[in-house]
Order: structure tokens, then sequence, then C-alpha cells
């Protein structure tokens, strides 16, 4: 198992730039979710799903979109990038409905300027 | 979910069992006590997590308090390899509407010196 997967490592974009970060799993899990990291702080939760075409919102939602068309894969999309964006973006995968121990992605380091 | 408080961080010497202690004074009865930890900017890893029974695995031991509003976490001989943030985390699981959800806090910063 490559367990989960994250594209690009590293991204720059210039503000207003949209792009897609991408996710994906080969453990057939249910539950996947987002998070960001900023600078010298714990992960914040942006947006996750419970199974395919099912999402629901995090703590720190806005700005981005997610969708969840099949099992394996979990894009985010930023919708028009911002400064405030610049992040390490962490992909995170679990079973049995979220319940289970989540296995996280290696992250992509994404700089707007 | 519960909030948790978890002191900024930790000295440890190597070799030596490092204890990281950790208060969820306002957990639920449904609310399972989950420690994860990141190495300098890697994802987080999963360490383990618990009821209110002692649980160990190859990693750690986590003690649970009797009234589960404290817990600690201990790695029993601490390597250079252990240095790391460390986070606790309470969350339900089924049943509610915050399952699967990791609510990350500020975690500990654990410094392993040779």
């Amino acid at each position: 198992n490559a367990g989960v997967t994250q594209t690009p490592k590293f991204q720059v974009l210039k503000t207003g730039q949209s792009m897609t970060l991408q996710c994906a799993q080969d453990m057939n899990h249910e539950y996947m979710s987002w998070y960001r990291q900023d600078p010298g702080m714990g992960l914040r939760l942006i947006h996750y799903s419970v199974g395919a075409g099912i999402t629901d919102q995090g703590e720190v939602p806005n700005g981005y979109n997610v969708s969840r068309s099949t099992t394996e894969d979990f894009p985010l999309r930023l919708l028009s990038a911002a400064p405030s964006q610049t992040s390490v973006y962490f992909c995170a995968s679990s079973g049995i409905g979220g319940a289970g121990e989540q296995y996280f992605g290696p992250g992509t380091r994404l700089t707007v300027t | 979910d519960a909030k948790t408080t978890q002191p900024p961080s930790m000295d440890c010497a190597e070799g030596r069992a490092a204890n990281l202690p950790c208060n969820h004074s306002t957990i639920s009865g449904n609310e399972y006590v989950y420690w994860y930890r990141q190495i300098h900017s890697q994802g987080p890893q999963y360490i383990i997590h618990g009821l209110k029974n002692n649980e160990t695995n190859e990693m750690a031991s986590l003690i649970i308090t009797e009234d589960r509003k404290s817990s600690t976490l201990i790695l029993p001989h601490a390597t250079l390899r252990d240095t790391a943030v460390y986070y606790c985390i309470v969350r339900a699981l089924r049943g509610s509407s915050n399952t699967g959800k990791l609510i990350f806090g500020q975690g500990t910063t654990l410094q392993v010196k040779p």
C-alpha cells in the first residue's frame, strides 16, 4: 500500500490564481480530511468527507472547495489564492467511519505571493 | 469535542522515560483520548488511544486517571528520534456529530537530549 499520497509536494502561486491539491489513498478508507498548518501552529481542519458524495466543513473552510466523487480521491481546490493561504496542507484518511487511526500524507507546502 | 491542555514544552534525557501530561477535564463519556506526534513538519503519526483503561502498544503506554479528566503518555525509553510535537486529542467515535474530526491544539514539544 502507498498509504496517503499528496501532490504536489511544493507549489508557489500568485495572488488570485486557483489550483487543486490532490490527495489519494489506497486503503479503501471511508473518511478523508484536509488540514492546514501555519508556522508554529497546530493543524486546523478545513473540510472532511465521510464517504463518496458526502463532504462537510471543518474549522476553516473559507476559500476552499472539496468534492468526493470516488472513495480513493479527495481533492482540495483553492478558488482564488491569497497570501493568508500560505501554509502546509495535510490530507488524512481513516476507516471505520473515521473512528480509527488517521493516516496522514506527507503534506503540500504552498506559498502564495 | 472536549478541549485539552498540555505543557508547551518538555525535555527528557535519552534512554529515560518521557511522561507527557494532558488535561481534559470536560471529557464526555463517549470520548476517547488520542495521541499523535509530528516529527519536524512531517504528517502527524498516530501513537495510541484509549477510553478509560490503560493501554500499551509497541510505541508507548497511555495512563488515564480514574475520573478520566487527565492522562499521561509514556515513552518508556526515549531516543533522539522521539523529539517531536506531541498532540493529545479528545474525540468521540460513532454516534457523534463530531465523529472522525481531529481538533489539534498546540501540543507539547518534546526535546530528547543526549
